[in-house]
């Protein structure tokens, strides 16, 4: 089936060090989205991606960096410098969405939640 | 004024009812308009996609676009139990840009 995985779903981390959180998709898309969720705000942006090996910041990219070494997979590491990581994480993907009148869904991964002891 | 406002609820309504969620923007650029629908610990999924001012209906849900108000809302009819979810708005411009809006709690009471 097609789809986003994003793995771990739970996962703790104790302060000063660094975790990756995997996401792989296998329905083409160009585009590739990290954001984070916390309990009353909307989904914030940290890193996008439009194709592999370029990459942009979003909103909330202190802290957090990305790779995009294959059109499947965008891993985000939170780093110890990112002050307040407990949240849930979402990658999301979305067919390119240059030009007018291309459908431009976004589509979500179940997400990982993420708990500093 | 936030980019996207959307009421944070909780909503609770009875099994059957008409639940009405709205959203308001500010930014004239927005062209897409989209509602997901976020049970708890899930990632959202997309319910409704937009493109014009109007009505799009797909079995109980309705999703409405008000481009000259700035003013979106999603119906849905005969709610049910399992309707209970958080529900997003989202909306994005000609670019890369998706703007959320917080969310609108929703229980459908049996």
């Amino acid at each position: 089936d097609g789809g986003i995985t994003q793995s771990p779903k739970y996962l703790f981390r104790k302060e000063g060090q660094n975790v990756t959180l995997s996401c792989e998709q296998n329905l083409n898309h160009d585009a590739m989205y990290w954001y984070r969720q916390d309990p009353g705000q909307g989904l914030r942006l940290i890193y996008y991606s439009q194709i592999v090996n370029d990459f942009q910041k979003g909103d909330i990219a202190e802290g957090y960096s990305v790779s995009r070494e294959k059109k499947e997979s965008f891993p985000l590491t939170v780093t110890s410098a990112q002050k307040n990581p407990t949240a849930f994480y979402l990658c999301a993907s979305a067919k390119e969405t240059s030009g007018r009148g291309n459908t431009g869904e976004l589509f979500f991964g179940e997400g990982s939640r993420l708990t500093v002891l | 004024q936030k980019e996207v406002e959307q009421d944070p609820g909780p909503l609770s309504v009875p099994e059957g009812a008409i639940v009405s969620l709205n959203c308001t923007y500010s930014n004239s650029a927005f062209q897409y308009f989209m509602w997901y629908r976020q049970y708890s610990r899930k990632g959202p999924e997309l319910l409704m996609y937009t493109y014009s001012s109007g009505n799009k209906e797909d079995g109980r849900f309705t999703a409405q676009v008000d481009k000259s108000s700035k003013y979106i809302s999603l119906f849905i009819r005969d709610s049910q139990p399992s309707d209970s979810a958080t529900y997003l708005c989202a909306m994005r411009d000609y670019g890369q840009n998706f703007v959320f809006g917080p969310g609108t709690r929703l229980s459908v009471l049996p």
